[in-house]
């Protein structure tokens, strides 16, 4: 069945950088994008940025620019999420979906189950 | 960037009634909206993608419509499953943005 597998829970400090996978399965990769969005505890719906998995070409919220990177390895089937400095705030839950948009970001239809990324000192 | 505004925040509803959630644009996204449920716990899940078109899978009960900047999510009669936090989201301009989201609680 479709579905998109990610890693698990991370702990990091303040500072460090944290980096995670998103295994698909059952589909195409390269005919969707991947759409990172994240969720801090007890709050809203957060989108992060956007990869094409065919061309690799990126779009990124202006909040996140120079401190996110997302990639796709193509070959596993597998995108990434690279989030460096981390702070206290940057706790939440973090999830890849897949987009129905090829060349552009639309809408999410497979999520991932999530990757809770605790900050703490 | 573009600012979702969905109200009430709180929709207190008995099963089998009809559910209205709101969701305003500050500019224009023509019809490209989407709506989510999210449950406790679980990772959201689509419902509506070009502002009326449902998702795979997705009862008929829920509805959506609007265009430019006001929409509207409709659930026809609620169901125990539908106690929920419903979001809406543009994919008109970068970046795509979410609104707050509307808890659907049972009355």
């Amino acid at each position: 069945q479709v579905q998109l597998v990610q890693s698990g829970a991370e702990v990091k400090k303040p500072g460090a950088s944290v980096k995670v996978s998103c295994k698909a399965s059952g589909y195409t990769f390269t005919n969707y994008g991947i759409t990172w969005v994240r969720q801090a505890p007890g709050q809203g719906l957060e989108w992060m940025g956007w990869i094409s998995t065919y061309k690799g070409n990126t779009n990124y919220a202006q909040k996140f620019q120079g401190r996110v990177t997302m990639t796709t390895d193509t070959s596993t089937t597998t995108a990434y999420m690279e989030l460096r400095g981390l702070r206290s705030d940057d706790t939440a839950v973090y999830y890849c979906a897949r987009d129905l948009g090829s060349s552009s970001s639309i809408a999410f239809d497979i999520w991932g189950q999530g990757t809770m990324v605790t900050v703490s000192s | 960037e573009i600012v979702m505004t969905q109200s009430p925040a709180t929709l207190s509803v008995s099963p089998g009634e009809r559910a209205t959630l709101s969701c305003r644009a500050s500019q224009s996204v023509s019809s490209n909206l989407a709506w989510y449920q999210q449950k406790p716990g679980q990772a959201p899940r689509l419902l509506i993608y070009g502002a009326s078109t449902r998702a795979t899978g997705i009862p008929a009960r829920f509805s959506g419509t609007g265009s430019g900047t006001e929409f509207t999510l409709t659930i026809s009669s609620l169901q125990s499953e539908d106690f929920a936090v419903y979001y809406c989201q543009q994919y008109n301009n970068w970046p795509r943005t979410f609104g707050q989201g509307t808890k659907v609680e049972i009355k």
